[in-house]
């Protein structure tokens, strides 16, 4: 069955940029019926959509966060990419990918049905 | 920006009561509204799709109603295995945003 499995450094130092992976396995990256999104979590609070991006590339970012993230996708891999710039101690969190459905009918994104493990990221010095 | 809330933020319940939650949105979403259920150290997982469908293998005591800016989530007769942060989700308009989450345990 379809499986994601986020990567990448567990330390980031305060100003650098955050960067992981998500691996798709058990599937194709590339389905018309899926976006593929990240979700953060810090420390006991609650979920925070990050963004979703579709195999064509097409991106949709949270507002809070669109001029920090860049979400990119290697189709070749079935991977995808986050990138968070200028972190600080409050983008500290646990990282997660899921797959995200969409309807390209009516346009409309649907649930996040499958999840990765998620992946701890502590911003300190 | 759409913005959701939820209550109780937590709850304590006997086995057996049914327990309902509440999630609001700060307009009208339609039947745009996942719940997720999240236990301690793990992923969240999908319960309700589109305000009132059961996702495939999800147990029959847990429903979701409601439309518009008013939505319910109800567990019929809390278990044990059912002690979890539960949150609503929105999908309007190609952005997403979770409630702020209600945390359930047992009395």
């Amino acid at each position: 069955q379809l499986q994601l499995q986020e990567s990448g450094p567990g330390l980031v130092k305060p100003s650098e940029t955050l960067s992981l992976t998500c691996t798709v396995s058990g599937g194709s990256i590339s389905s018309s019926s899926y976006y593929w999104g990240w979700i953060r979590q810090p420390p006991g609070k609650g979920l925070e959509w990050i963004g979703s991006i579709y195999y064509s590339g097409s991106t949709y970012y949270n507002p809070s966060l669109k001029s920090r993230v860049t979400i990119s996708v290697d189709t070749s891999k079935n991977q995808f990419s986050l990138k968070l710039s200028s972190v600080t101690a409050a983008d500290t969190a646990v990282y997660y990918c899921a797959r995200l459905g969409y309807s390209s009918g009516w346009y409309r994104f649907e649930a996040f049905d499958i999840w990765g493990q998620g992946t701890m990221v502590t911003v300190s010095s | 920006d759409i913005q959701m809330t939820q209550s109780p933020s937590s709850l304590s319940a006997s086995v057996g009561d049914r327990v309902t939650i509440t999630c609001q949105a700060s307009q009208d979403i339609s039947n745009y509204l996942n719940w997720y259920q999240q236990k301690p150290g793990k992923a969240p997982k999908l319960l309700i799709y589109d305000a009132s469908n059961l996702e495939t293998g999800v147990p029959s005591r847990f429903s979701g109603s409601g439309s518009g800016t008013d939505f319910t989530f109800t567990i019929s007769s809390l278990q044990p295995e059912d002690i979890a942060t539960y949150y609503c989700q929105q999908y309007d308009n190609l952005q997403v945003t979770f409630g702020p989450g209600t945390k359930v345990d047992i009395k």
